[in-house]
């Protein structure tokens, strides 16, 4: 069973712009990971954010995390026609070492 | 580093027969995982290998699915007989230490089962 959320499922913007998703999950986390999925391709790890971490960056990609409402961002700024992707967010629970996916959000961005 | 290798990229089978996928992790990752991805359930877990020994296959979906990692360096999903439902993208994936940590994908195997 999926534990993580995404929403929206779809998002298109311009290039240039900004894109946000958000992820929710259900029980208490390790460890949460966003990856990135072009078409036809493997998932390519982005960033790992701790339960113990409210904040991370790498490049222009921001994540964050609110365990008191079980939820997480990812900030895509000044994007670009190659972060056109699918998103997930993936959670490991604190009593297992599991990894489990949401079901994505699709990003299309503009020329 | 050449990544998680998996064989075949594409397979493409009648119902029945036996199919068997390949992978090999990325040399010095303790820990081995099977994905399958379809549209209507995503990505499912299946099996998880540490230091070559199964933890948790409470994923494979029945008996027609059996998992194997004889060594550090190679497993298989066998899927005997397979069926059209069986039909999915199933992706490989290592890590170094536990599973929750950052994984590396394969390139994944399009399986359709006619």
């Amino acid at each position: 069973s999926q534990q993580g959320e995404e929403d929206p499922q779809a998002l298109s913007i311009q290039e240039g712009e900004n894109a946000t998703m958000n992820c929710s999950y259900k029980t208490s986390i390790n460890n949460l990971q966003w990856y990135r999925q072009n078409s036809g391709r493997g998932l390519v790890h982005l960033i790992l954010i701790r339960s113990n971490e409210r904040e991370k960056h790498s490049g222009r990609l921001r994540v964050t995390l609110d365990t008191s409402k079980k939820s997480s961002s990812l900030l895509i700024t000044a994007s670009r026609a190659a972060d056109t992707a699918s998103y997930f967010c993936a959670t490991s629970g604190t009593n297992d070492y599991k990894l489990s996916f949401g079901a994505g959000t699709t990003v299309t961005v503009r020329a | 580093d050449a990544g998680v290798i998996q064989s075949p990229r594409h397979e493409v089978t009648e119902m029945g027969q036996e199919v068997t996928l390949r992978c090999k992790p990325i040399s010095g990752h303790n820990s081995l995982f099977w994905y399958r991805q379809t549209m209507m359930r995503g990505l499912e877990l299946l099996i998880y290998f540490n230091n070559n020994v199964p933890i948790d296959d409470s994923g494979m979906p029945e008996d027609r699915f059996s998992a194997k990692m004889p060594n550090a360096s190679f497993s298989t999903l066998k899927i005997q007989p397979s069926e059209p439902r069986d039909s999915a993208v199933y992706f490989c994936a290592s890590s170094r230490g536990q599973g929750d940590e950052k994984l590396f994908f394969g390139s994944g195997t399009q399986l359709s089962v006619l």
